[in-house]
């Protein structure tokens, strides 16, 4: 079946200019996650939703950074302003509620952002 | 303290060798562990979860240690394949909600 995908794949903007990524986590799926890797760094947590509602919002790095999630589904990430310290890959996680199943969470291809 | 931790690395062992990881968590309400496998600029993949009694997969051993609070996870015979970054993931229950936390990985690299 589909996996989690997100849009765009690749995206190069320049600083100071908005950006949004998409993330379609798999149907069903309750819980989403945003994280961001920069090269050769580990996962950083951003922010975690539980149907629509965000319950942990703790690893949003600055209030130019906000996410949504809409009909328990599709999720959008907004950078505001971007700096060149944005540039990553920002990764799109979903799962079935954590609690109820022993299934983890898939990721997605993740955006490749880069700031110039 | 991070509510999980791992050693980055980077391990190099040769092919053959046998190489273990460890993961400590915070949280001692954790309820499930899982260890994922990321290649290099790729997305992270499910390895295998982690159960109290301790599993295994082929080459692949993985156990949980609550009191001490950590899970480690055994390589044997390694394989030129097996080079990636391992992370270590934590359900952790807040509440009713309930999130997963992921290590920064452990990098290892199997040489001939």
């Amino acid at each position: 079946g589909a996996g989690v995908s997100q849009s765009p794949s690749n995206k190069v903007t320049e600083k100071g200019k908005d950006v949004e990524l998409r993330c379609d986590p798999i149907s069903g799926h309750t819980a989403l996650y945003w994280y961001r890797q920069s090269l050769g760094q580990g996962l950083e947590f951003l922010i975690y939703f539980q149907g629509n509602s965000a319950p942990d919002k703790s690893g949003l790095p600055s209030d130019r950074f906000s996410a949504e999630r809409t009909g328990g589904s599709v999720s959008t990430l907004t950078i505001q302003r971007t700096q060149q310290e944005d540039s990553a890959v920002y990764l799109c996680a979903s799962s079935l509620n954590p609690t109820r199943s022993n299934r983890l969470a898939d990721f997605g291809p993740g955006t490749r952002l880069t700031v110039l | 303290r991070k509510e999980v931790e791992q050693d980055p690395g980077p391990f190099n062992v040769p092919e053959g060798a046998t190489v273990a990881f460890n993961c400590t968590y915070s949280n001692s309400a954790s309820q499930s562990f899982f260890w994922y496998r990321q290649d290099c600029r790729k997305e992270p993949k499910l390895l295998m979860s982690v159960y109290s009694s301790g599993n295994e997969d082929g080459r692949f051993t993985a156990q949980l240690n609550r009191a001490s609070q950590y899970i480690s996870l055994l390589i044997r015979d390694s394989k030129l394949s097996d080079s990636a970054t391992y992370l270590c993931v934590v359900n952790g229950n807040t509440g009713t909600a309930s999130k997963l936390t992921f290590g920064t990985g452990t990098r290892l690299q199997v040489t001939l």
